[in-house]
């Protein structure tokens, strides 16, 4: 079974730039989560997808958004880019259980570098 | 909300010593707990979870982490460790409250094998 796959695997943008990241999650998994992850601020939640909605979202300004396709497949945007948005941007897939018991699984994430 | 906490940013162990990465958490209900481990320029891959039933779990590559819920601990351990076991170790719990369902990661710690 093929994991998480994200691309691209690295960017460079300016800053005041959009850009798109894309995350193609692990068949049969229909949730699909994001996180930045820093140095400073270690690995915080962006938001989550599920069946084409957005069911949490964490404490980030409107400049990010996200969504989510038919396929599970999600696309997050950035847009007027900041320095300070330079990270590493991982998504992850997980099967959704009732119990709240399945792990998640991460893909190896697109390092966005903003100038 | 749920939290989790790692004491230690970095933690020195030599080759073929036992090793302990420390966590404790803070939980409404039961704690859903899981660890993950990162390794440079890559995402986080999956070690072991605990939902409920014995206290001491095991893992991938060896690892496995001890639920104390008196302490409110999930500490990772592992009975002699590599040097390929150098990397960035991530605790992590499910957050189930008011139905957000997102996994909160703590700081990491950076775990040092010494040949």
């Amino acid at each position: 079974k093929a994991g998480v796959t994200q691309t691209p695997r690295y960017l460079i943008k300016t800053r005041g730039q959009q850009v798109t990241l894309s995350c193609s999650p692990i068949s049969g998994h229909r949730s699909v989560s994001w996180y930045q992850q820093t140095p400073g601020q270690g690995l915080q939640f962006l938001f989550e997808y599920f069946s084409e909605t957005q069911r949490n979202k964490g404490n980030f300004p409107g400049r990010f958004s996200g969504r989510q396709f038919s396929n599970s497949r999600s696309e997050m945007n950035v847009s007027t880019l900041e320095l300070g948005d330079s990270a590493l941007y991982l998504c992850a897939s997980k099967q959704v259980s009732f119990f709240g018991n399945t792990e998640a699984f991460f893909g190896q994430g697109t390092r966005l570098t903003v100038v | 909300a749920q939290s989790v906490a790692q004491p230690e940013d970095q933690v020195n162990v030599a080759e073929g010593n036992p090793l302990t990465v420390k966590c404790t958490y803070s939980v409404s209900g039961n704690p859903y707990l899981f660890w993950y481990v990162q390794y440079p320029n890559r995402g986080l891959q999956f070690l072991l979870k605990y939902i409920t039933g014995d206290n001491l779990v095991k893992g991938s590559y060896g690892f496995e982490a001890e639920f104390n819920k008196s302490q409110t601990s999930f500490h990772l351990k592992k009975p002699s460790a590599l040097v390929s076991d150098s990397a960035l170790y991530f605790c992590a719990v499910r957050d189930f409250l008011n139905r957000d369902d997102k996994i909160i990661f703590g700081k990491g710690t950076r775990l040092h094998i010494l040949p």
